[in-house]
């Protein structure tokens, strides 16, 4: 079975600050990994994808995530957070039949 | 490009009544599915198809109903809805599943059941 652990439903840092926001995945197969991003009302846009070509994956809007296969982790980060980046993150793998498994989300916050 | 499309965006519905969620894709996408949004949970697979006469449960598939007859459209069906059915529905759509390829969202229906 495969699944995502998402540790932190909230993270708050303040305007310029790194952003980290973790994700660890379960998987018995090599994995398809991916970031998206859930503003408020709206639905969910991707931020970037694992695959398998290079560890350090690059996003939209500034974000980066590196695939670690020893610690079962793709973390998500950006180097200087902005006020726009206030939403919601979900890390999920996706299965077979495209079957997507999402973690329980964290809601980032930017302080001025 | 409209992508994919969900109608309505809002709706309420009394403890009993039934409804279709409209979903419908332009991107001639094999597989389409519905989740489930609720605080603190994620999303969660409620029925999924890999073509158009072929569908399958997902995580959550009680109380609802689906049918694929054409590519385009995958309508999700609520029997009669409960509170327990109040949440954010999303459906998705996502190409052949060679690789990474990635699901493309509808904007979501957001359903209150009182």
């Amino acid at each position: 079975a495969q699944s995502v652990t998402q540790l932190g439903s909230h993270v708050s840092v303040s305007e310029g600050a790194l952003v980290l926001l973790r994700c660890n995945y379960s998987s018995s197969v090599p994995p398809y990994l991916f970031w998206y991003v859930q503003y408020p009302n709206q639905g969910l846009q991707l931020l970037l994808k694992y695959t398998s070509a290079a560890t350090l994956v690059k996003g939209i809007n500034g974000f980066e995530a590196e695939f670690k296969k020893s610690e079962t982790s793709f973390h998500l980060t950006k180097p200087s957070a902005h006020m726009s980046d206030a939403a919601e993150y979900f890390c999920a793998v996706r299965g077979n039949f495209n079957k997507f498994y999402f973690g329980s989300g964290t809601k980032l916050n930017v302080k001025p | 490009n409209a992508g994919v499309t969900q109608t309505p965006k809002f709706q309420v519905l009394k403890t009993g009544q039934s409804m279709t969620l409209q979903c419908a894709q332009d991107m001639n996408h094999e597989y389409m599915s519905w989740y489930r949004q609720d605080p603190g949970m994620g999303l969660r697979l409620i029925h999924y198809s890999v073509g158009a006469g072929i569908t399958d449960q997902g995580e959550v598939p009680n109380g609802y109903n689906v049918s694929r007859s054409t590519t385009e459209d995958f309508p999700l069906r609520l029997l009669s809805a409960a509170p327990s059915q109040t949440s954010v529905y999303f459906c998705a759509s996502s190409r052949n599943g060679q690789g990474n390829t990635e699901a493309f969202f509808g904007q979501g229906t957001r359903l209150t059941v009182v």
